[in-house]
């Protein structure tokens, strides 16, 4: 099976700009989460879709925003950047079956704001 | 705020000895997972201990959870130079028998092992 992928890979935008980002689960695999990684907060939790819906919210301001397609392909969205906006951004996918729960993650998309 | 705690935060190693990290979290858990990144890349899942298990194995990696203690440890033994890179335990929320896609992470440990 492919794995999970993001695209574009890198970015690199200005203050005010917005931006999309998007993952590609691995096929079969109904729920997605995004976690911005930074030096300095480490990784922290945005979101998480399963079945087109937000099942779980971080605590993120309303800039941050994600949906999920009926494929289970999962776009986040980051509105009037800031600075402090520049991270890596994972996205993971998830069986969710049982207790299983563990996760897949993509290469990142690393997201320079200037 | 982070539910994992890593320690320690970095060690260093030569090829062939054994590395060994540990991890406590604070609240109760259906199972804890560890994961490795590599620079600036995305996370690797290693291996999943349950609440229910004390200790689990895969190839060179060993995994042991003491609930009463909220501690789990990563052992890595015969430790290559592929090997550098930065460890995780992660939990996802307890809720019942609830699964969920989210996890909290530790802060990491960054494994450096000399050839």
């Amino acid at each position: 099976k492919a794995g999970v992928t993001q695209t574009p890979r890198y970015l690199i935008k200005t203050r005010g700009q917005q931006v999309t980002l998007s993952c590609s689960p691995i096929s079969g695999h109904r729920s997605v989460s995004w976690y911005q990684q930074t030096p300095g907060q480490g990784l922290q939790f945005l979101f998480e879709y399963f079945s087109e819906t937000q099942r779980n919210k971080g605590n993120f301001p309303g800039r941050f925003s994600g949906r999920q397609f009926s494929n289970s392909r999962s776009e986040m969205n980051v509105s009037t950047l800031e600075l402090g906006d520049s991270a890596l951004y994972l996205c993971a996918s998830s069986v969710i079956a049982g207790t299983r729960n563990e996760q897949f993650f993509g290469p990142g998309t690393r997201l320079t704001v200037l | 705020s982070q539910q994992g705690e890593e320690d320690p935060q970095a060690l260093s190693i030569q090829e062939g000895e054994n590395a060994t990290m540990n991890c406590s979290y604070k609240t109760s858990i259906n199972n804890l997972q560890w994961y490795r990144q590599n620079s600036g890349r995305g996370l690797v899942h290693l291996i999943l201990i349950r609440s229910n298990e004390r200790e689990k194995h895969s190839g060179r990696l060993r995994v042991t959870l003491d609930t009463s203690k909220k501690s789990s440890s990563l052992l890595i033994t015969a430790s290559r130079a592929a090997d550098t890179a930065s460890y995780f335990c992660a939990t996802p929320p307890h809720a019942g028998g609830t699964s969920y896609g989210k996890l909290t992470f530790g802060q990491g440990t960054i494994l450096t092992v000399h050839p």
